[in-house]
């Protein structure tokens, strides 16, 4: 089965503070994603990345950036944390399949609050 | 742009009843298709996925779908809901020219009552 583990279920942070939220698949996946879910907005994608440091913005990349340094590993970072990005954090991985478009697997989630 | 559409914001349903979630979608070519399930503290799980074929797809935990083109709609149905299906619902949409990329409905909310 394919494991997507994402580094805190909960984090706490202060405005201000730089957070790194991390997320691991263990499935040799190509791309990458992280998404943030809000109440009555769904999921909305803040960056994706196709490959090994490749990255690309998604709908929401204000505020945010990522690192993919390995395969496996794919870092959402928030420079300076802001009380409007408290959310539920997702992040997911699929391969890359012959039509470029397959199943996404998803995390637990990380859910940030920022005081 | 592709986008996606679920009506109903939330779902009460009583168990053993039957239930339907909608989602309509806008997209011009031929779309990828997905339903997902969230129960409470849990990441997203696949229920279903249509890419080609057959409009009427199987799922896991009793779901089906049917893919309408004519009504741009991928509705998801059970026939008997039990007490555990009481989740969020995600209808996703993704496209061959988007990189992988998946749109996401806002979420439908089932509650099940005894």
């Amino acid at each position: 089965d394919v494991k997507v583990t994402q580094s805190s279920r909960y984090l706490v942070k202060r405005t201000g503070e730089k957070v790194f939220l991390e997320c691991v698949q263990d499935m040799d996946h190509e791309n990458m994603f992280w998404y943030r879910q809000d109440p009555g907005l769904g999921l909305r994608l803040i960056y994706f990345s196709y490959d090994v440091k490749m990255k690309e913005k998604g709908d929401i990349p204000e505020g945010y950036s990522v690192s993919r340094e390995k395969k496996e590993r794919f870092s959402l970072i928030l420079e300076s944390a802001s009380t409007n990005q408290t959310s539920m954090y997702l992040c997911a991985s699929s391969k890359r399949g012959g039509l470029l478009l397959e199943t996404q697997y998803f995390g637990p989630g990380t859910r940030l609050l920022v005081l | 742009a592709q986008s996606v559409t679920q009506p109903d914001i939330h779902i009460t349903v009583s168990e053993g009843a039957s239930l339907e979630l909608r989602c309509n979608y806008s997209y011009g070519a031929t779309p990828y298709l997905f339903w997902y399930v969230q129960s409470p503290g849990q990441g997203l799980q696949l229920l279903l996925k249509y890419f080609s074929g057959d409009t009427l797809v199987q799922g896991i935990k009793g779901f089906e779908a049917e893919f309408k083109r004519s009504q741009s709609s991928f509705n998801l149905r059970k026939p008997s809901v039990h007490w555990s299906d009481a989740a969020e619902y995600f209808c996703a949409v993704g496209s061959t020219d988007s990189w992988g990329k998946f749109q996401f409905g806002a979420g439908t909310q089932v509650v099940v009552t005894p």
